[in-house]
C-alpha cells in the first residue's frame, strides 16, 4: 500500500534553533517528492521538489534531502523564525513527467517559540 | 505568490442548502484540482480537471460536483449540504513545466450546521 508517514507529529522549538522533520514513504514507482509549508487556515505553499536523481535541494533556510534507496526524506530548517510556525507536508508522486497520483502525509506541526 | 483565488474564505450554512465554492486562477493553467482537508489529516483529492469541459472524480468519494466551462474558473457545488460536509476545501492548479508544481488557493472553511 502506497503511504507517506511523517514524524514527529508535532514539534516545539525555540526561535533561532535548528530542526529536522522526517518523511518515510512506500510509494512505488517513485517520481518525485515535494515539501510544502501550510500556515494555519491557508493553502500549502511549495518549498522544494526533488526527483529520483536529486539527493538535496535548498530553498533559503530550508534544506530537503532524499534517499531514494531507503525511501526517506528530511526537511532541515536552519535558524528558525517565528514565521516558520506551520504544518510541513511531505508529498510523493508516483508517475513520470505528468502529475501522477499524489500521496500526502499528515504533516508535522511546527511551533517556534520566542 | 500564487494567482489562485478562492471565495468565500469561510462559510457557515444550514443543512439542506445548496452552495457553490468559487475558484479562479489567472496563470492560464489547464490542470486544476479540488482537495478536502480535515484538521490534522492529509489532503484528499475529490475532483480534477485537465482542461475545459474535462472533469473527473478523485480518490475520495464526494457528493459535490464541479464544472470547467472556462480555463480560469473551476467551481465546486454541493446541492444539499450536510454536517458531514464540514471541512476545508482547497483548490489548486498546476503549471505545465517539469514536475508540475502545484499552486494552492487559501481554501474555504465550510461549516454545515
Amino acid at each position: 500500500k502506497n503511504q507517506v508517514e511523517q514524524s514527529p507529529q508535532s514539534l516545539i522549538i525555540l526561535e533561532g534553533k535548528n530542526c529536522t522533520l522526517q518523511c518515510n514513504y512506500t510509494v512505488s514507482p517513485f517520481s518525485n517528492l515535494r515539501w510544502y509549508k501550510q500556515d494555519t487556515g491557508r493553502g500549502p505553499v511549495s518549498l522544494t521538489i526533488m526527483t529520483f536523481s536529486e539527493n538535496t535541494k535548498s530553498n533559503g533556510r530550508y534544506t530537503a534531502t532524499l534517499d531514494a534507496d531507503t525511501k526517506q526524506s528530511s526537511l532541515h530548517i536552519t535558524a528558525s523564525q517565528l514565521s516558520d510556525s506551520a504544518s510541513y507536508i511531505c508529498v510523493v508522486s508516483d508517475r513520470g513527467s505528468t502529475l501522477g497520483r499524489l500521496y500526502f502525509g499528515r504533516g508535522t506541526q511546527l511551533t517556534v517559540w520566542p | 505568490e500564487a494567482d489562485i483565488y478562492q471565495t468565500p474564505r469561510y462559510l457557515v450554512i444550514g443543512t439542506g442548502k445548496k452552495i457553490t465554492l468559487e475558484c479562479s486562477q489567472t496563470m492560464g493553467h489547464d490542470k486544476m484540482y479540488w482537495y478536502q482537508q480535515d484538521p490534522g489529516m492529509e489532503l484528499h483529492l475529490i475532483h480534477y480537471s485537465y482542461g475545459v469541459n474535462s472533469t473527473e472524480k478523485g480518490d475520495l468519494s464526494s457528493e459535490s460536483t464541479v464544472s470547467r466551462i472556462r480555463t480560469e474558473h473551476f467551481p465546486l457545488t454541493l446541492e444539499s449540504a450536510r454536517p458531514s460536509h464540514t471541512s476545508q476545501y482547497l483548490c489548486a492548479s498546476s503549471d505545465p513545466g517539469p514536475n508540475e508544481k502545484l499552486f494552492f488557493g487559501s481554501g474555504t472553511q465550510l461549516s454545515v450546521l
